[in-house]
């Protein structure tokens, strides 16, 4: 079975602060695909990034940044100098592959409020 | 434009009350699935299908039925609905490749008395 972990419920930073948001993983597959998902307060999901389990390369957005460790198990996301724009529910999913090479579906972890306060 | 349409976006119903949330995407995308969303919970799988006539039960599939006659739509009925089914539900597609991007509805938010 597969199980994301965000620690964190809820975070509240002031304007320009760095934050980081913690995502931990577990699952059997060899293959599988973490994501990250920002929600709004306007209820959309909205897509971040992709990565899959033999890419291990950190990635950079912008001010935004992730931090892949399989030997952690964790998929972390830090926003640098947030804003109050970035002020969101992120959540963090994994997906595995299944028999076939086909779709899994996407196991959420439960999300963490991030509150950017001007 | 690419995207997934949910109706109704609001629902109020009464218990068992039959109900159906339709689910349409224009991006021939083969996979199509259902969540929940509920605080302190994050987002739950319902039901998913991989193509036309394929459909599984995800994590939480108890109280809802679905059915794929068609690619771009996936419509989830509720035969009787309870209010711990009160929740706001994500309809969701991708193509059939596994880590492949979900694209994710707007959101039907269902409140049941």
């Amino acid at each position: 079975a597969q199980k994301v972990t965000q620690a964190q419920t809820e975070i509240s930073v002031v304007e320009k602060e760095d934050v980081t948001l913690d995502c931990v993983y577990e699952t059997r597959d060899t293959t599988y695909y973490l994501f990250w998902y920002k929600q709004p307060p306007s209820g959309e999901l909205v897509f971040l990034i992709r990565r899959n389990s033999f890419d291990e390369q950190n990635e950079i957005s912008g001010r935004y940044s992730w931090n892949f460790q399989k030997s952690t198990s964790s998929f972390n996301f830090t926003i640098t100098a947030s804003q109050v724009v970035d002020s969101a529910v992120y959540f963090c999913a994994l997906s595995g592959q299944d028999s076939g090479g086909g779709a899994d579906g996407l196991t959420f972890g439960k999300g963490t409020h991030l509150i950017i306060q001007p | 434009e690419a995207q997934v349409t949910q109706n109704p976006r609001y629902l109020i119903t009464v218990t068992g009350k039959k109900l159906t949330v339709t689910c349409s995407q224009n991006m021939n995308h083969e996979y199509m699935s259902w969540y929940r969303q509920d605080p302190g919970l994050g987002l739950r799988q319902i039901y998913y299908s991989m193509n036309v006539e394929v459909t599984d039960k995800g994590d939480v599939p108890e109280g809802y039925k679905v059915s794929r006659k068609e690619k771009r739509n996936f419509p989830l009925i509720l035969e009787s609905p309870s209010p711990n089914q009160t929740s706001l539900y994500f309809c969701a597609s991708s193509f059939g490749l596994a880590g492949a991007e979900q694209f994710f509805g707007p959101g039907t938010r269902l409140t049941v008395l």
